[in-house]
């Protein structure tokens, strides 16, 4: 059983595309978080949620949005996609509070072409 | 903002041997989480060993064991009796506290392990 899952794993797509990224996680965390890493294996916070609420909104262009229609998911949607948000994208859980270890997604690499 | 700092950007080992990833944080907290986590080429981050700042006692998982020391703001890793397996980008993490709780990575240390 899959602890947190992304959707898709790959994707390709043309400069100018819209597209989303779905997750969930099974877990029963109350906290969700979106990170990029570049080419360069850098992880970056960009989103967190606590209870389907954005606690943590980084610096990112508005052209990404999260959306979180209950506390076991967490979609990540991008507008007008650029050849510099071509990267891996992870999303993870954790309890709330604080403590516990973040649980990954298998990622998804996105490539804008 | 908490600072994760991974000097090492890349180590290597022998197969069977030990090896030290390093790695310092800066924080004004007194309470904190460490992680060290680690990312094979399947690019899946895998949670390796944990560690409680009030802890005195540095954790230890079978091989993997950390070098906790809280005044120096230090926590390395020790990866015993390397194998190939342990190839792999290494990635050391703060959690906050404060700031919504997030989890802060260094830049990584890749690890390669020689036969």
């Amino acid at each position: 059983d899959t602890a947190v899952s992304q959707t898709p794993k790959y994707l390709v797509t043309q400069m100018g595309n819209d597209k989303s990224i779905k997750c969930e996680q099974n877990l029963g965390h109350d906290t969700m978080y979106w990170y990029k890493q570049d080419s360069k294996k850098f992880l970056k916070i960009m989103f967190s949620y606590n209870n389907k609420e954005l606690i943590i909104n980084e610096t990112v262009p508005n052209r990404f949005s999260p959306k979180s229609p209950d506390k076991a998911h967490l979609n990540l949607h991008i507008n007008s996609l650029e050849l510099g948000d071509s990267a891996v994208y992870f999303c993870a859980s954790s309890r709330g509070g604080w403590g516990g270890e973040a649980f990954f997604g298998q990622g998804t690499r996105l490539t804008v072409v | 903002a908490q600072t994760v700092t991974q000097s090492q950007p890349e180590m290597s080992v022998q197969e069977a041997e030990t090896v030290t990833l390093s790695c310092t944080y800066d924080t004004s907290e007194s309470d904190y989480y460490l992680f060290w986590y680690k990312q094979p080429p399947s690019r899946q981050m895998i949670l390796v060993i944990r560690q409680e700042a009030y802890k005195q006692q540095n954790a230890t998982e079978n091989r993997f064991s950390v070098n906790f020391q809280k005044a120096a703001k230090s926590f390395s890793l020790k990866i015993s009796d390397s194998q190939l397996g342990d190839a792999a980008m290494y990635f050391c993490a703060y959690r906050s506290t404060n700031t919504g709780n997030q989890f802060y990575f260094g830049t990584g240390t890749s690890l390669t392990v020689i036969p």
